[in-house]
């Protein structure tokens, strides 16, 4: 097992164009994060899976946002209508019970919109 | 609501000298709190966490941070600082509650370490 394993590393796009990432957990990882990361600030939480229950979205996804882990192992974001404002660091983690005992980040996505 | 404030954007020290971070929490019962240390196009790695146990907390690459409740703080040391520490250190709480289960990161301190 190689950790969390996100994909593309790094991902240009024009405005208005959709986008999606995907993210390889921890195979016994039930839980399954997603975080934004902007230059100069810490990451903030997007949303969450349990399996592939959706347990909670932050108010920071915007209805273009959509998350899925169909089969409660791999994991994807899209993002509709890309905005300039969506450029960010796209952080994918994965742990096997709650936070409480901290997560295994992957090294992220890297969305530059143009 | 949870939350955690690094008290430093950066921090600089020389090669071999003690570290110190600053970190102070908010939490209205007893707090899971964690260091997670990020290197330039590197994720995130896990330093060390408290969950209630011990209050002075052994990490990773002779990293400590001890927990006092009646000071709200978690401060990252290290005796003695090492070129490769030079990164960016998050200060992060977990938060729960009504369905959450997310982790509420600081602003982050950049540790940068003079030969």
């Amino acid at each position: 097992d190689t950790g969390v394993s996100q994909n593309p590393r790094h991902k240009i796009t024009k405005r208005g164009q959709n986008v999606t990432f995907r993210c390889d957990p921890i195979s016994e990882h039930n839980r399954l994060y997603w975080y934004r990361q902007t230059l100069g600030q810490g990451p903030e939480f997007l949303t969450y899976f349990q399996n592939e229950a959706q347990l909670e979205k932050s108010r920071l996804l915007s209805d273009r946002f959509s998350a899925e882990r169909p089969k409660g192992s791999f994991s994807t974001l899209e993002i509709q209508r890309t905005e300039q404002g969506d450029s960010a660091m796209y952080l994918c983690a994965s742990s096997s019970g709650t936070a409480k005992n901290g997560y295994t980040f992957g090294s992220g996505t890297r969305l530059t919109v143009v | 609501a949870q939350s955690v404030t690094q008290l430093d954007s950066h921090v600089s020290v020389s090669e071999g000298t003690p570290v110190l971070l600053r970190c102070n929490y908010s939490s209205s019962y007893s707090p899971s709190l964690f260091w997670y240390v990020q290197h330039p196009n590197k994720g995130l790695q896990l330093l060390l966490k408290y969950t209630s146990a011990a209050t002075l907390v052994k990490g990773i690459n002779g990293f400590e941070a001890e927990f006092k409740k009646s000071e709200t703080s978690f401060h990252l040391t290290k005796p003695s600082a090492h070129m490769s520490d030079a990164a960016e250190y998050f200060c992060v709480v977990r938060t729960s509650g009504g369905g959450a289960d997310g982790l509420t990161f600081g602003k982050g301190t950049h540790l940068i370490i003079q030969p």
